[in-house]
Formats: C-alpha cells, structure tokens, sequence
C-alpha cells in the first residue's frame, strides 16, 4: 500500500482566511483524491486532482471554494478558501494505487476548526 | 434514500465476541466491495477488499457480499480491544468512484 502523508494535521483557522492542506505519496500515482468528513457522516467526495489539467469537482463543490493542484504524480494540494464555520469538517487526502483502480488509500486526515 | 446504508450502531461487546456489521445499497451496477477501518484521529484503512458475491476470510475478518440482496457484512471473531475503532464500507462500479456508508462505531471492552 501507498504511504500518504497530509499536512497539517489540525488547524484552527478565522472565518475569511483560507488554508492549504498539503497531500504526498511515496511512489507515482495517477489519481488523488480530496473527500470531506463531517461527525456522523458518510465521506463525501469534494473533486479528483488530476496531473496536468483541472481537478475534476462532484457537484456542490467549486473550483473558487476549492481551488486543487497537482503540480507532479505525487503531490496535491487542496485549499479551502474564505472559510466559514460549516468548512469544519475533517478533509482527506487519498490515492488509487496503480495496480487497482477500484481501491482507495488514505491519508491521516486534517481536523480543521474554523471559529 | 441514500445510495449505502450502513447500520449506525454504536456496539458495544465484551473481548472475545463476534462483531456483526452490515451494509445495504440500491445500486445494482457495484462490483467490488471494501471495508475500511478508522480510528480516531486516524484516516481510513484498507482492511478488506472483494468483488462480487461470496465470501472473503483474512484471519479474524470475513466479509460476506449477498449481491442479489444487496447486502454485504464485515464479521470479527474474537474480537479483541484493539478492535475498537469506526467500520466503514465502501463500493464502487468499475472506478474511482466510491460510495461510502455512515460508518459504525464498535467498542470491545476488556
């Protein structure tokens, strides 16, 4: 399996600023992921980072709240923008292994806490 | 209706019981069916992975699928403390896309 590291692990951040959580994976892979968790609730995929072109967004989430990148095939970055206190939430970082494209690893996760 | 339904538990058994979990979907098109172990403070681990219907033993786990009821089930025999810790399925088609139950959260207590 993939070893992920994600950072920071935990934030607390003002409502209005935004925070980039960072997301590297010790070998090359093709696709990375971003998912929201909120307290009692299922994962929510917020979009898939893609190397070279834009992140791919589900519905409900957009580029100008979420702005990813993906400069290399095994580093993203995720930024949440103009923070509100519903961006509470655990945000994770995850990546589909090579050999598989039906199983996900994760990364530790970052907490953040917007007051 | 959501697309997985997952029982929310908590549970709550003594070490060295067998834990139960169960998860429902309405998508007839998944194949492939994953179970994740998280714990706190933790992100989600792999901890089984089968395609299609049938059953799948790796030590202490099964993990059962029931595709034409729609229905897959993580069982832990003997289950121990270190057990303890939030059990999410997860399935997908073909791709990427996964589609996550709620979780449940088990304690085994000493």
């Amino acid at each position: 399996s993939a070893v992920i590291s994600q950072k920071p692990s935990r934030d607390i951040c003002q409502r209005g600023t935004s925070l980039t959580i960072q997301c590297q994976v010790d070998s090359q892979v093709t696709m990375m992921f971003w998912y929201r968790q909120q307290p009692g609730q299922s994962l929510t995929l917020i979009a898939t980072a893609n190397q070279g072109s834009e992140a791919t967004y589900e519905s409900g989430f957009v580029i100008d709240k979420f702005p990813i990148s993906r400069p290399n095939l095994t580093f993203s970055t995720l930024t949440v923008s103009n923070m509100s206190p519903e961006d509470s939430s655990i945000y994770l970082c995850s990546v589909q292994p090579r050999e598989s494209k039906n199983i996900q690893y994760f990364g530790a996760g970052t907490r953040l806490s917007v007051l | 209706q959501k697309e997985v339904e997952q029982d929310p538990g908590p549970l709550s058994v003594p070490e060295g019981a067998i834990v139960s979990l169960n998860c429902t979907y309405s998508n007839s098109a998944f194949q492939y069916f994953m179970w994740y172990r998280q714990y706190s403070r933790k992100g989600p681990e792999l901890l089984m992975y089968t395609y299609s219907s049938g059953n799948k033993e790796d030590g202490r786990f099964t993990a059962q699928v029931d595709k034409s009821s729609k229905y897959i089930s993580l069982f832990i025999r003997d289950s121990q403390p270190s057990d303890s810790a939030t059990y999410l399925c997860a399935m997908t088609r073909n791709d990427y896309k996964l589609s996550f139950g709620a979780g449940t959260t088990v304690t085994v207590r000493a």
